[in-house]
């Protein structure tokens, strides 16, 4: 199985900075990577897909990049509505495998 | 507006059974590439299993031979049959639908299943 690795576990930062999770995989995965945000209580939302293209509905404020092993998601001004736990998904080969997650937490 | 609406949760003793129930709205569930996924409490997301609108299935190797998915085409639902429960089957169980390849744009809510004595 592909094994997807995120870094941070966990980052602490405030309203209007910058933050970038990282995802590494385990092989190359090409561009098949997707973002999702989960915050408590409610199921997970796609953010983004094919590594970098952003879901109808999602602020442009989220953008992914990467391909191969290496991928990364970028919220570039982190609003209060963003506090949730990230995590990144794998469809290159089955089995479908995600990251462990980061919790975002407000600083 | 598309909905996904688990049932079917709940508390069962190890070694049982229980049947999950996706009822969707506004998605064709045989037209679609359709999932289930699960999440420990307090841990992180583990997909579970995969139908795709040709009929083919995918299992992950810890719930293959326990669980079965399948879908009611007429009635729009989806479903998770799943026997010989453990303790470690234990988490929400979402049900997740994909336009896009395996990215998973569509979620339920969630049903929480139990495996405790």
């Amino acid at each position: 199985d592909i094994q997807m690795t995120q870094s941070p576990s966990s980052v602490s930062a405030s309203v209007g900075d910058r933050v970038i999770i990282t995802c590494r995989a385990s092989q190359g995965i090409s561009t098949w990577l997707a973002w999702y945000q989960q915050k408590p209580g409610e199921a997970p939302k796609l953010l983004i897909y094919a590594a970098s293209t952003l879901q109808s509905g999602v602020p442009s404020r989220f953008s992914g990049s990467g391909s191969g092993t290496d991928f990364a998601l970028t919220i570039s001004s982190l609003q209060p509505e963003d506090f949730a736990t990230y995590y990144c998904q794998q469809t290159d080969t089955s089995p479908i495998t995600f990251g462990q997650g980061t919790r975002l937490e407000i600083k | 507006d598309v909905q996904l609406v688990e049932s079917g949760g709940g508390l069962v003793q190890p070694g049982g059974s229980l049947r999950l129930s996706c009822s969707i709205s506004e998605f064709s569930v045989s037209s679609n590439s359709m999932f289930w996924v699960r999440q420990p409490p307090g841990k992180g997301l583990a997909w579970v299993s995969t139908l795709y609108k040709s009929d083919l299935t995918f299992y992950a190797d810890s719930v293959k031979g326990r669980f079965t998915i399948s879908r009611d085409n007429s009635q729009n639902i989806l479903y998770l049959q799943m026997s010989s429960l453990r303790a470690d089957d234990t988490a929400v169980y979402y049900c997740a639908g994909a336009t896009l390849g395996d990215y998973l744009n569509y979620w339920g809510q969630g049903a929480l299943v139990t495996v405790s004595s």
